[in-house]
């Protein structure tokens, strides 16, 4: 079974809907990551959490916001979506030890909105 | 702030051709470096990574080594295969900011047959 996995895979929606991307990792990490993914852009950070309560603000964050409902699940939310929220998300974990900075991704999860 | 540059993809080769992605960055200190590779349709995955100065990572076939007199961390192989195809990201920790990734924007590399 993957370790950090990520729902839906794949959603349409229409401008205004409230939309959840839910992720849930098997691995133990306390850190959790929300990305998006667009083409010619990179990967830009939307929100990050280091534990349960602490919740940080990304390079992206307006239009979004984000739930930390235990250290196994991390759920971002579009309150009223947006066509230009068109894009692939990505959660990603890293254990907080020191001496590792690896992240580690779930499959994505490809979000339009028309 | 710290900052990380990779090529402009997309980089198309044929099967056994020698490939180079070249990144370089910008950072205080030295920070640990990694690529990460995304095959079609799934998340990113390490790569390799190195941790200080000299240092080579290497997995797969591919190589990096961590040059801090150029501040560059090229990704390289040998000889390239179709299942290579995907996008290859370049990363540095910021140390100055709760260690979090600074990403390049990724080279797309399509091996032909």
């Amino acid at each position: 079974d993957a370790d950090v996995t990520q729902t839906p895979r794949n959603r349409i929606t229409k401008t205004g809907k409230r939309i959840m991307l839910e992720c849930s990792q098997t691995k133990g990490h306390d850190r959790m990551y929300w990305y998006r993914q667009d083409p010619g852009l990179g990967l830009r950070l939307i929100y990050y959490s280091f534990d349960v309560k602490d919740i940080n603000k990304g390079e992206i964050s307006d239009g979004y916001s984000v739930s930390r409902q235990a250290q196994a699940k991390f759920s971002l939310s579009l309150e009223s979506a947006i066509p230009n929220q068109t894009a692939l998300y990505f959660c990603a974990t890293q254990w907080a030890g020191a001496g590792t900075d690896t992240q580690y991704f779930g499959p994505g999860t490809r979000l339009t909105v028309l | 702030g710290d900052s990380v540059t990779q090529m402009e993809g997309p980089v198309t080769l044929s099967e056994e051709a020698f490939l180079t992605i070249n990144c370089t960055y910008t950072a205080t200190g030295y920070p640990s470096l990694f690529w990460y590779v995304q095959y079609p349709g799934e998340g990113l995955q390490l790569l390799l990574k190195a941790t200080k100065a000299d240092d080579k990572g290497s997995n797969k076939g591919f190589e990096a080594t961590y040059r801090k007199e150029t501040t560059s961390f090229h990704l390289e192989k040998g000889s390239v295969q179709v299942s290579d195809s995907a996008v290859y990201f370049c990363a540095l920790v910021d140390a100055g900011n709760n260690r979090k990734l600074i990403w390049g924007l990724g080279t797309s590399l399509a091996v032909n047959p």
